[in-house]
């Protein structure tokens, strides 16, 4: 079965930095395409970057490019999202994501990061 | 970027009747369209993509049609389950998005 844990979240001021992780299991983490998006409170989904199986091929969504990095560690079956210089808006939850197919077909459940002080 | 249109954004049915969601771009997804159900505290569930293939464990009653700007998800027998919010997605262009949401709750 396949699980992603994310962990990571928390209260952070505003031009703060918070790295997330994301734990996988159930599947060949290296053979597949892996993804972050984010739910800010009361809003839709929004997709934040996506990364292929060796990191060549990565895109970031205008609002996070320069400051989010996305990355993966193939040995320890995870993806991370490296977040610096938060702002506000950037508060919501956060949803890690595999490409099982063409498609992202499992997610995490989330993780809160709150920019606040 | 490529706009995402749902509507309606809330629709209140009872279990049992048949849940009609639409979806229209803002330009021709070429089918790179798919469908996603939310529920709190969950991630998203892939329900559909490529616009009419049904996603592994999904079951029947869901199905998606449409082609080039104009999509819809239909929900057959809505069992008490199914009240969720409903987004389509493209992946057409990037940055890939997703409409508003529909929520589907009970009458």
């Amino acid at each position: 079965e396949v699980q992603l844990v994310e962990s990571g979240g928390n209260l952070v001021q505003p031009g703060g930095s918070l790295r997330l992780s994301c734990a996988a299991s159930g599947f060949t983490f290296s053979s597949f395409w892996m993804s972050w998006v984010r739910q800010a409170p009361g809003r839709g989904l929004e997709w934040v970057a996506k990364m292929n199986q060796d990191g060549s091929h990565i895109t970031y969504v205008d609002s996070v490019e320069g400051r989010f990095t996305i990355s993966r560690d193939n040995a320890k079956n995870s993806v991370y999202l490296q977040m610096n210089s938060l702002r506000a808006e950037d508060t919501a939850v956060y949803y890690c994501g595999v490409a099982i197919g063409d498609y992202f077909s499992s997610w995490g459940q989330g993780t809160l990061v709150t920019v606040s002080s | 970027e490529v706009v995402l249109t749902q509507s309606p954004a809330t629709l209140s049915l009872s279990p049992g009747e048949r849940a009609t969601l639409s979806c229209r771009a803002s330009q021709s997804l070429s089918g790179y369209l798919a469908w996603y159900q939310h529920k709190p505290g969950q991630g998203p569930r892939l329900l559909v993509f490529g616009v009419s293939n049904r996603a592994t464990g999904i079951p029947a009653r869901f199905s998606g049609s449409g082609s080039e700007t104009d999509f819809t998800l239909t929900i057959t027998s809505l069992e008490p389950e199914d009240f969720a919010v409903y987004y389509c997605h493209q992946r057409f262009n990037w940055p890939w998005t997703f409409g508003q949401g529909t929520k589907v709750e009970i009458k």
